[in-house]
């Protein structure tokens, strides 16, 4: 039971470039979501996605865009990297009761220069 | 807006000394309150998750409290031991049924 994974696990890119950051659940979970962790901070919906079909904004989606290709997968996709979106980038999923944690995965490090 | 806090930003204590962790909100309007731990370079993982009506919640060492009326939890670590270093985050589901995270508690337990 793999539970959360993301790929890659680290990314370099030049201010501008382009990437898209991968996320699988294995848990059967409606609910998905990408969070940003910077230093002295903590963590930042930058998008979720309620169930299959479906996306919303969070607290920080500028400069983001996602997709929730089925229930499995959501990924995130940064169009025109800068710097100020250097972070590490969490993806999670789980359920929407009063009851339901979120399971996360291991993160990806991003910087850009 | 709800914010959530978490004093000390680092805290490092002796092996087997009993400590805890605070966390606070500004706005009683909460689902749930979560603590999670985080261990450098991995994602987060979930230790215990309190319900808006309940009080506390226990787990083998730890046990977690919860205020409302004051906005305040408490993670209360019995025994600590070195693997208990990590970061514990807290958060609160929002009136928006969204996770809104506090900056987390550096923890160090030195042998």
């Amino acid at each position: 039971n793999a539970g959360v994974t993301q790929t890659p696990k680290f990314q370099v890119l030049k201010t501008g470039q382009s990437m898209t950051l991968q996320c699988a659940q294995d848990m059967n979970h409606n609910s998905m979501y990408w969070y940003r962790q910077d230093p002295g901070m903590g963590l930042r919906l930058i998008y979720y996605s309620a169930s299959e079909g479906t996306t919303d904004k969070g607290e920080v989606p500028n400069g983001y865009n996602v997709s929730r290709l089925n229930k499995r997968e959501f990924s995130l996709r940064l169009e025109s990297a800068a710097p100020s979106q250097t972070s590490v980038y969490f993806c999670a999923s789980g359920g929407q009761g009063v009851t339901d944690t979120q399971y996360f995965g291991p993160g990806t490090r991003l910087t850009v220069l | 807006k709800q914010e959530v806090t978490q004093i000390p930003a680092a805290l490092s204590v002796p092996e087997g000394e009993n400590l805890v962790l605070n966390c606070s909100f500004t706005d009683s309007a909460i689902y749930n309150l979560q603590w999670f731990r985080q261990d450098p370079g991995k994602g987060l993982t979930s230790l215990l998750l309190i319900q808006s009506s309940q009080r506390e919640q226990t787990s083998g060492r730890l046990n977690a409290s919860l205020d409302k009326s004051s906005g305040r939890s408490t993670l209360y670590i019995a025994a600590s031991q070195p693997g208990d270093s990590a970061t514990y985050l807290c958060a609160v589901r929002d009136s928006n049924y969204q996770l809104i995270w506090g900056a987390g508690t550096k923890l160090i337990i030195k042998p």
